[in-house]
């Protein structure tokens, strides 16, 4: 099966720089995401790695070791509209499987 | 911009009554998955369809939830009877392609009382 953790919460101040943490255990794993959830919305995809190392794409970036099993979304300059739910997801081999982990509360504070 | 349609956006069902929820994918996308999610915790996969077969529904409660996808394209989420512990978001999403990027439409709050 699939298992994925993140930390619950997380707080910020503005222009901060903030880094949530994934470490996951799967099978057949090929890459993980990162989506982006507002209270009310649906989840936006942020980000994506299949291979180890950093994505950069704007004020974010995300990072993926294979071997250790983790990764981390990287938040730069951080803005109030970047307050929201952050989820980590791995995907599978031949399926195409998306399993999310519960999620990591950003709070950003003036 | 190509979306995810789902209707309807809100509904309010009594326990032990049917219930649908309808999806309309992005064009061209083979995969769609169903997600439950309950407030404050993440997407829980229901089922996943690969054009019109079933590739995962290890977690649908399958003497209460159906779903299907006839032709491919859009699909249809049918719980009956609802229970009240079914009240949540139930989240529709589609994928083109192996790359981690799924586009979710606005989901359905389901309320049962």
């Amino acid at each position: 099966g699939q298992s994925l953790e993140q930390p619950s919460e997380v707080t910020a101040v503005e222009g901060a720089i903030v880094q949530i943490n994934c470490t996951y255990q799967t099978s057949g794993f090929y890459g993980l995401s990162w989506y982006q959830q507002h209270d009310g919305g649906a989840p936006t995809f942020l980000s994506y790695n299949a291979l180890d190392g950093l994505e950069e794409t704007g004020r974010f970036s995300s990072f993926l070791s294979r071997s250790d099993s983790y990764g981390y979304l990287l938040l730069q300059e951080l803005q109030m509209k970047d307050s929201a739910s952050y989820f980590c997801a791995v995907g599978s081999y031949n399926t195409d499987k998306l399993i999310f982990g519960t999620g990591t509360r950003l709070q950003v504070f003036p | 911009e190509a979306e995810v349609a789902q209707s309807p956006r809100y509904k309010i069902t009594e326990k032990s009554q049917a219930v649908a929820f309808w999806c309309d994918p992005i064009s061209g996308h083979a995969t769609l998955y169903w997600y439950r999610q309950i407030l404050g915790q993440g997407p829980e996969l229901l089922v996943q369809f690969q054009d019109e077969s079933v590739v995962d529904d290890s977690q649908l409660p399958k003497d209460r939830f159906s779903a299907e996808r006839l032709k491919g394209v859009d699909s249809t989420l049918k719980i009956q009877p609802a229970e009240l512990g079914d009240s949540a978001m139930y989240l529709c999403a589609s994928s083109s392609r192996s790359s981690g990027e799924a586009f979710f439409g606005q989901g359905t709050r389901l309320t049962v009382v």
